[in-house]
């Protein structure tokens, strides 16, 4: 059972240039989020999703898309990177709202 | 909205020693509260929660945490620290009203654990 995966695990972008993280769960829940890593400020949400094709916004959104078309898939999306942006950044899933979450081993990207 | 406090950013124990990490929440509704540990380059694990039944809650690794309403405060505790318990732990509420769902985390503890 893989759990969620996350990929890649590593990234180096230049400013203005996008890319899609990925997230893939493989035990059917029905929430995920995504949040950043930033030290000293815990984690922070970003986009969540309740099911497949529902999405809301969560802490920290600017700069961010995400879609849900199935259930297993939550890709985030960067449009336009900016140097801000360079962070940890972590997927999760739970079963719904109230249990506790499944993460993801995160993305490390750095934005020059 | 909801919040999440967690007194000191480092903590630092001896081994065998009491650890003790902080965390106070403010919400709204009767919280969900959330303990998870973060070992280096890794996401986060799940060590404890608390859903509105028993006010003392155990977890995994020896790790158990009180929920007190009247102080606010869901402090985590582990009667004997082991040098494997060096970490980041992190609290987090899941919220409700217009911020049902989500999870605001606390900022992180560092726990160092000398031999």
């Amino acid at each position: 059972n893989a759990g969620v995966t996350q990929t890649p695990k590593f990234q180096v972008l230049k400013t203005g240039q996008s890319m899609t993280l990925q997230c893939a769960q493989d035990m059917n829940h029905e929430y995920m989020s995504w949040y950043r890593q930033d030290p000293g400020m815990g984690l922070r949400l970003i986009h969540y999703s309740v099911g497949a094709g529902i999405t809301d916004q969560g802490e920290v959104p600017n700069g961010y898309n995400v879609s849900r078309s199935t259930t297993e898939d939550f890709p985030l999306r960067l449009l336009s990177a900016a140097p801000s942006q360079t962070s940890v950044y972590f997927c999760a899933s739970s079963w719904d709202s109230n249990q506790p979450q499944h993460f993801g081993d995160g993305t490390r990207l750095s934005i020059l | 909205a909801q919040s999440v406090t967690q007194l000191g950013s480092h903590v630092s124990v001896s081994e065998g020693a009491l650890v003790l990490l902080r965390c106070n929440y403010s919400s709204s509704v009767p919280p969900y509260l959330f303990w998870y540990v973060q070992y280096p380059n890794q996401g986060l694990q799940l060590l404890l929660k608390y859903t509105s039944a028993a006010t003392l809650v155990k977890g995994i690794n020896g790790f158990e945490a009180e929920f007190k309403k009247s102080e606010t405060s869901f402090h985590l505790t582990k009667p004997s620290a082991h040098m494997s318990d060096a970490a980041e732990y992190f609290c987090a509420v899941r919220g409700g009203g217009t911020s049902y769902g989500k999870l605001t985390f606390g900022q992180g503890t560092i726990l160092t654990v000398h031999p």
